[in-house]
């Protein structure tokens, strides 16, 4: 069966650090992942997908980036963190295709930049 | 663009209440419907989800019709249990424009009382 990891679970940073959060998946091959963010009290908004190695589509303009150096591998990254980081980010992974794909989510990271 | 409303919360009820969570959306074409539960400290899991106009999707005692006429998409339940106190989240992805993306409600918190 199919399990997603994410780490770290809980994250306390100061305003400017750098971060890299990390995303796993097991159990697929090629799948499509995704890094979403939710904020206190709000739904969730797409920052990044990727379909494959290398490739990286970012959603929304921000102080983020993404990478996928390896097959089952998500990495979301920034050089110098704002205040306004601070959330619940969440990795999924997709199977099935397109329109019929089915996302599963990891178990999130919360990240307080203070 | 697409969206999705959901009925605020948050909703209290009695162990073996009747639930409904409302879901309205406004998409282009015929999107697929989802239903996502976030348990306390947890990501995102998936729920049910219907594909196409008058599906049912189901899970756990949980039920909710695909109604294109009325474009809504509501959860129900016919007896709440205390472990069903979570964050429920509708979303959708239309096969227009990103197929990738769902595009999510902002959650509606439910809280079962014993």
């Amino acid at each position: 069966s199919q399990t997603i990891h994410q780490w770290p679970a809980t994250l306390v940073q100061p305003v400017g650090s750098p971060l890299s959060l990390e995303c796993t998946v097991e159990g697929t091959s090629n799948p499509n992942l995704y890094w979403y963010r939710q904020a206190a009290g709000r739904g969730l908004q797409l920052l990044f997908y990727s379909v494959g190695i290398g490739q990286i589509s970012s959603e929304v303009p921000q102080n983020l980036s993404a990478s996928r150096p390896q097959d089952r591998q998500f990495i979301l990254s920034s050089k110098k963190l704002l205040l306004s980081d601070s959330g619940f980010y969440l990795c999924a992974w997709g199977t099935g295709t397109g329109f019929f794909e089915t996302q599963y989510f990891g178990p999130g990271t919360r990240l307080l930049v203070l | 663009g697409d969206s999705v409303t959901q009925m605020e919360g948050p909703v209290t009820l009695s162990e073996e209440a009747f639930l409904t969570i409302n879901c309205t959306y406004t998409a282009t074409g015929y999107p697929s419907l989802f239903w996502y539960v976030q348990y306390p400290g947890e990501g995102l899991q998936l729920l049910l989800k219907a594909t196409k106009a008058d599906d049912k999707g189901s899970n756990k005692g949980f039920e909710a019709t695909y109604r294109k006429e009325t474009t809504s998409f509501h959860l129900e339940k016919g007896s709440v249990q205390v472990s069903d106190s979570a964050v429920y989240f509708c979303a959708l992805r239309t096969p227009s424009g990103s197929a990738r993306q769902l595009t999510f409600g902002s959650g509606t918190q439910l809280t079962v009382l014993p």
